[in-house]
């Protein structure tokens, strides 16, 4: 089973709303990662965990805020976001943060900000 | 600089026919890996194969073969008998001493029936 599964599926919020997105999978990987990918556009990196811990932010403004509660669940807060921040949020997991891991994705949260 | 290259933005052939999506890469590292990606219109990354630097033998996966030829840095994807359902975009990533994936800007490819 490779399943990465993220909730919800699609959100619209309001500039001043705050929303979170989750990510859960049950692989036993101890890698979780975030991106955001705009249309037409690559994957994006935002944020590694390894054992649950922040390594990687890629300069990611602090209206995006990731949450990392335990091996198999990922959270990230949106908070104040902008029109230019509507993108599909992807989840992706691998066994460990290091070279040539595979990392295998959720389907992705649609978010459109208003 | 950009380390993966997916020099075709967009193709389009007809079902049965074979097509074949470039990828070519940049890196100095001796060790690295290279991925495939399909990413229907659900949106959802599949992973499709890895190939380590120290592999150089082709692979083959149904409809689905991959040339890894390290003297042109290429890692070219192959479909044979292309069907409706391969119509997605395809990306192609480079993982190597960063610890980063990084993807091509992808080819977006469209199955005629």
């Amino acid at each position: 089973d490779t399943e990465v599964t993220q909730t919800p599926k699609h959100l619209v919020m309001g500039m001043t709303n705050k929303k979170s997105l989750k990510c859960e999978q049950h692989m036993g990987h101890r890698a979780m990662y975030w991106y955001k990918q705009k249309a037409k556009k690559p994957p994006e990196l935002m944020f590694v965990y390894s054992y649950e811990k922040l390594s990687i932010n890629e300069s990611v403004p602090s209206r995006f805020s990731p949450e990392c509660p335990n091996s198999s669940l990922l959270n990230l807060h949106l908070h104040a976001l902008q029109p230019e921040d509507s993108a599909l949020y992807l989840c992706a997991s691998s066994l460990l943060a290091l070279v040539g891991n595979i990392q295998y994705f959720g389907a992705g949260t649609r978010l459109s900000v208003l | 600089a950009q380390k993966v290259t997916q020099a075709q933005t967009e193709i389009s052939v007809v079902e049965k026919e074979d097509v074949t999506l470039d990828c070519v890469y940049e890196t100095r590292d001796t060790t690295y890996y290279l991925f495939w990606y399909k990413q229907p219109p659900s949106g959802e990354l599949v992973f499709l194969i890895r190939r380590n630097s120290f592999d150089e033998q082709n692979e083959i996966s149904g409809r689905y073969s991959w040339n890894f030829q390290k003297s042109t840095s290429s890692f070219n994807f192959t479909i044979t008998a292309s069907q409706v359902v391969d119509s997605a975009v395809y990306f192609c990533a480079l993982s190597d001493t960063g610890n980063q994936f990084y993807f091509g800007t992808g080819t977006s490819l469209t199955v005629i029936p």
